[in-house]
């Protein structure tokens, strides 16, 4: 089955503690993205790759980086997470423009992150 | 000013209706366009995408395109009250990067 896989679905962490969340698709999309869904502020892209070793910044990078060393993986780095960054986090992959059929983004099930 | 704006709602209409969201966006480039469903608590899913002007149909659902005025909408007939969720519109944009960029959502009950 085409799917985005992220893990931990739910995270309960404190203020500095690293963190990983993890990501990987098995469509063999070239571009992915992270993003974070809060109230009233809608979705907001945090980075994005284009390829493997191509990252950039989304809308909101503060205090997240990222790595794509793999096709398949995007892993999301909180290197000393803060409250302000509980959120719901989305990660999502989709076909460059160029290519057949849609390149919408197809999406991962969430991981609900709380820092405290 | 936002690049996707979306009247959020909430938008309430009777189960066997027609609920109509409406999308506009700010980069006159933008040639993508996409709405998606989200369920509470889920993730988006993708219902419609459209790259021409006009209408393009798919079941119930029916996007519009209008780039001269720069507003897309969807049409959802025959509502139903699993359709209550909100709807996201998202517009790929012109620049280099192409990337998606999505409005606040539009909130919409089905009432039985």
């Amino acid at each position: 089955e085409a799917q985005v896989t992220q893990n931990p679905r739910y995270l309960i962490t404190v203020t500095g503690k690293k963190l990983t969340v993890t990501c990987s698709q098995n469509m063999n999309h070239e571009y992915m993205s992270w993003y974070r869904q809060d109230p009233g502020l809608g979705l907001r892209q945090i980075y994005y790759s284009m390829n493997v070793e191509v990252t950039d910044k989304g809308d909101v990078p503060e205090g997240y980086k990222v790595s794509r060393k793999e096709k398949r993986n995007f892993p999301l780095i909180l290197e000393s997470p803060s409250p302000n960054q509980t959120s719901l986090y989305f990660c999502a992959s989709r076909r460059p423009l160029s290519t057949g059929g849609h390149y919408g983004y197809t999406f991962g099930s969430g991981t609900r992150l709380t820092v405290v | 000013q936002k690049e996707v704006e979306q009247n959020s709602g909430p938008l309430s209409v009777p189960e066997g209706a027609i609920a109509s969201l409406n999308c506009t966006y700010s980069d006159r480039g933008s040639q993508s366009f996409f709405w998606y469903r989200q369920y509470s608590g889920k993730s988006p899913e993708l219902i419609m995408f459209i790259y021409s002007n006009g209408d393009k149909e798919d079941g119930r659902f029916t996007a519009q395109l209008n780039k001269a005025s720069q507003y897309v909408s969807l049409l959802i007939r025959d509502s139903q009250p699993s359709d209550s969720a909100t709807y996201l519109c998202a517009v790929i944009s012109s620049g280099s990067a192409r990337q998606l960029t999505f409005g606040s959502g539009t909130q919409l009950t089905v009432l039985p």
